[in-house]
C-alpha cells in the first residue's frame, strides 16, 4: 500500500506563478522526501524534512511538514518552463526506513 | 562519477521468457533498490539489499528474485515474464537507510512483455 498521497493529481499554472502540492501519509515517519522527475527520466531528490522539523527551504522551493495533520506541502515560488515535471513525496511505513513514494502531482508550467 | 547505471535500457520480452536487469553504482552505497514504476501508482518498491550478499522483499517481490553478489551491483530477474510485469523499473541507491539520505536513481529500463 502506498504510504503517501500527492494532491492534486495535476496542476496546470503559468509562468512566474507559484505552484503548491500536498502529500498526505497514513503512519508516523522518520522523514519526508520530495523528489522530481522529469519524463522519460529517473528521480532526482529535491528535499529531506526530518519529523522534528517544520520547515526547510532550497532555493525557490519550500516544504513544509505538519506532524500533527500527517501532511506535508511543496511550494515552487516563480515557477519556470523548466519546472514542468512530477512531483513524488516518499516516507518510511511507520519509521520503517523502508521508503513509499505516493502517486505523483503532474506540474505543467505554461511559458 | 556515472552514479547509477542501469541495463538495457529497453527491452521486449514474450510471455514466459526471462531476463535479469542490472543496476550499478559507483558510489559505494551499502543500500540498493529496486522499483517499478506504472501509469497512475507511482513507484513500487520490488526488493532492496542492505549490503553485499543481503536482499529483502518490498512491497511487490512476486515474481522477481535479485541478487547482490558485489557491493556495486543489484540485479534483478525475472524467471517467466507476465505481461502484468510491463513497467518501468528504476534502481536506486542511498549511503545507508534510505529515508536518512537522499537516493540516487538510475534512468530507467522500460519493459514491455507480450
Amino acid at each position: 500500500s502506498q504510504q503517501g498521497e500527492e494532491d492534486p493529481q495535476a496542476l496546470s499554472i503559468q509562468e512566474g506563478e507559484n505552484a503548491t502540492m500536498n502529500c498526505s501519509y497514513k503512519t508516523s515517519i522518520n522523514n519526508l522526501q520530495w523528489y522530481r522527475q522529469n519524463s522519460g527520466r529517473g528521480l532526482v531528490h529535491l528535499i529531506l524534512i526530518r519529523s522534528n522539523e517544520r520547515e526547510k527551504h532550497s532555493g525557490r522551493l519550500r516544504v513544509t511538514l505538519d506532524t500533527s495533520k500527517k501532511s506535508s506541502s511543496l511550494l515552487i515560488t516563480a515557477s519556470r518552463a523548466a519546472d514542468t515535471a512530477s512531483y513524488f513525496c516518499a516516507t518510511d511505513l511507520g519509521g520503517s526506513y523502508i521508503p513509499t513514494f505516493g502517486r505523483g502531482t503532474s506540474l505543467i508550467v505554461h511559458p | 562519477n556515472a552514479g547509477v547505471t542501469q541495463t538495457p535500457k529497453f527491452r521486449v520480452l514474450k510471455t514466459g521468457q526471462s531476463m535479469t536487469l542490472l543496476c550499478a553504482q559507483d558510489m559505494n552505497h551499502e543500500y540498493m533498490y529496486w522499483y517499478r514504476q506504472d501509469p497512475g501508482m507511482g513507484l513500487r518498491l520490488i526488493h532492496y539489499s542492505v549490503g553485499e550478499g543481503t536482499t529483502a522483499k518490498g512491497e511487490v517481490p512476486d515474481g522477481y528474485n535479485v541478487s547482490r553478489l558485489k557491493k556495486q551491483n543489484f540485479l534483478l530477474g525475472l524467471e517467466s515474464a507476465a505481461p502484468s510485469q510491463t513497467s518501468v523499473y528504476f534502481c536506486a541507491s542511498t549511503p545507508r537507510q534510505a529515508m536518512m539520505y537522499e537516493q540516487y536513481f538510475g534512468p530507467g529500463t522500460r519493459l514491455t512483455v507480450t
